[in-house]
């Protein structure tokens, strides 16, 4: 399988608690995304990269959260003294880079309960 | 700032029966413009993608969609529904150089019925 994929699949943690999400993308892919998504609603774009850069970040990312992408290969994202509010499906997509277009392909998602 | 709007929070169709979803958006200068498709456990798959070009653009699974730059809509089409066509379904405007930022919709749930 050539696709992005993600792990944990789910992840269960008590508030106050760290976790750690990590993304694996299309190997030729340069651009990595992260995205939440809550139930009812559609992606909400967090921080992108192109290659090990992260050139921009959404202001729904707080100081909490924090992504990085050392090799430009695969990332992780981090959440720090989890919230209740941090429960969602956290979505990671990857796409060439190149040319006109950004055709971004979706990971299966991480799914963080915090309790 | 961009948005999308997509009015209709479900929809259900009769299997075999025609399918509209809209979608319209707010952006400043040509839109990059996306359809996802999210099956239950399943990650977004790309429906189709509009750029530049004909305004009409034909994607996989039978599905076209229409550019309307003078109503700001991106409307999601198919003829003829199939019962594995239920999902959920995106639209979504890219914007940045190459539309790299991609701003969703909150999605409209499609049910089909027998």
């Amino acid at each position: 399988d050539t696709g992005v994929s993600q792990d944990p699949r789910h992840k269960i943690t008590k508030r106050g608690q760290n976790v750690t999400f990590r993304c694996d993308p299309i190997s030729e892919h340069n651009r990595l995304y992260w995205y939440r998504q809550t139930l009812g609603q559609g992606p909400e774009f967090l921080t992108y990269f192109q290659n090990e850069a992260q050139l921009e970040k959404s202001r729904l990312l707080s100081d909490r959260f924090s992504a990085e992408r050392p090799k430009g290969s695969f990332s992780t994202l981090e959440i720090q003294r989890t919230e209740q509010g941090d429960s969602a499906m956290y979505l990671c997509a990857s796409s060439p880079g190149t040319g006109g277009s950004n055709e971004q392909f979706f990971g299966p998602g991480t799914r963080l309960t915090v309790l | 700032a961009q948005s999308v709007t997509q009015p209709d929070i479900h929809i259900t169709v009769s299997e075999g029966a025609s399918l509209e979803l809209r979608c319209n958006y707010s952006y400043g200068a040509t839109p990059y413009l996306f359809w996802y498709v999210q099956s239950p456990g399943q990650g977004l798959q790309l429906l189709l993608k509009y750029f530049s070009g004909d305004t009409l653009v034909q994607g996989i699974k039978g599905f076209e969609a229409e550019f309307k730059r003078s109503q700001s809509s991106f409307n999601l089409r198919k003829p003829s529904v199939h019962w594995s066509d239920a999902a959920e379904y995106f639209c979504a405007v890219g914007e940045g150089t190459g539309g790299f930022k991609t701003i969703f919709g909150a999605g409209t749930r499609l049910f089909v019925k027998a």
